[in-house]
């Protein structure tokens, strides 16, 4: 089972609707939980960060965590074609020095 | 444009050439980070510094030296590479290691192995 798993899409929702990206850990200890974007040949770009069970919201995006079912997803509101990007999770554990743990990523795609 | 700044963006090389990637950050961040990404792969973590001491070295094989020769600055040296080397190499760095702190990244600098 590997650390932090994604489903590898390609996802496609059409514009404007709301795309949801999941991304289940297997280390309950688990403290930290980031949301980057990743265009193709660029850096992961941060999105989100979340820490504590429930919601976080930033403009159209918001972040969704339940630790007890050790899942942490992400919403897209009024998806636009310029959200068409591999969305990548990671995990991390303060006890585990700072290293994140990232999953393969979700590959999303906004049809106009 | 990113606040963490890497060169070369590109870099071709010969399997016994020696050539360094430098990456540069002046936010005040005390780790700094250098990951491997192969196409269509997550990031894979090398090495890690925390206040300009190595903190992790992730089994990294030994023609990659990484040096923090000061808080804002994180070199990794190549030698004697091989073709699987080729790949997207990442900077990134965050406040604090640890203590769930995000990690923002470098353009990365795009190395291939002739």
């Amino acid at each position: 089972q590997k650390e932090v798993e994604q489903n590898s899409g390609p996802l496609s929702v059409p514009e404007g609707a709301i795309a949801s990206l999941n991304c289940t850990y297997s280390d309950r200890g688990s403290q930290s939980f980031f949301w980057y974007r990743q265009y193709s040949g660029k850096s992961p770009e941060l999105i989100m960060s979340i820490y504590s069970n429930g919601d976080k919201e930033d403009g159209r995006f918001t972040a969704q965590l339940n630790k007890a079912s050790q899942y942490v997803s992400l919403l897209i509101r009024d998806s636009q074609p310029s959200d068409s990007v591999t969305y990548l999770c990671a995990v991390g554990r303060d006890t585990n020095a700072g290293k994140s743990t990232f999953g393969d990523g979700t590959t999303l795609t906004v049809k106009p | 444009d990113t606040e963490v700044t890497q060169t070369p963006k590109h870099l071709v090389m010969g399997m016994t050439n020696k050539k360094s990637l430098k990456c540069e950050q002046h936010m005040g961040h005390r780790a700094m980070y250098w990951y491997k990404q192969k196409a269509k792969k997550p990031p894979e973590l090398m090495f890690v510094y925390s206040y300009e001491k190595l903190s992790i070295n992730e089994s990294v094989p030994s023609r990659f030296s990484p040096e923090c020769p000061n808080s804002s600055l994180l070199n990794l040296h190549l030698h004697a590479l091989q073709p699987e080397d080729s790949a997207l190499y990442l900077c990134a760095s965050s406040q604090e290691q640890g203590l769930g702190q995000p990690q923002h990244f470098g353009d990365g600098t795009r190395l291939s192995i002739l």
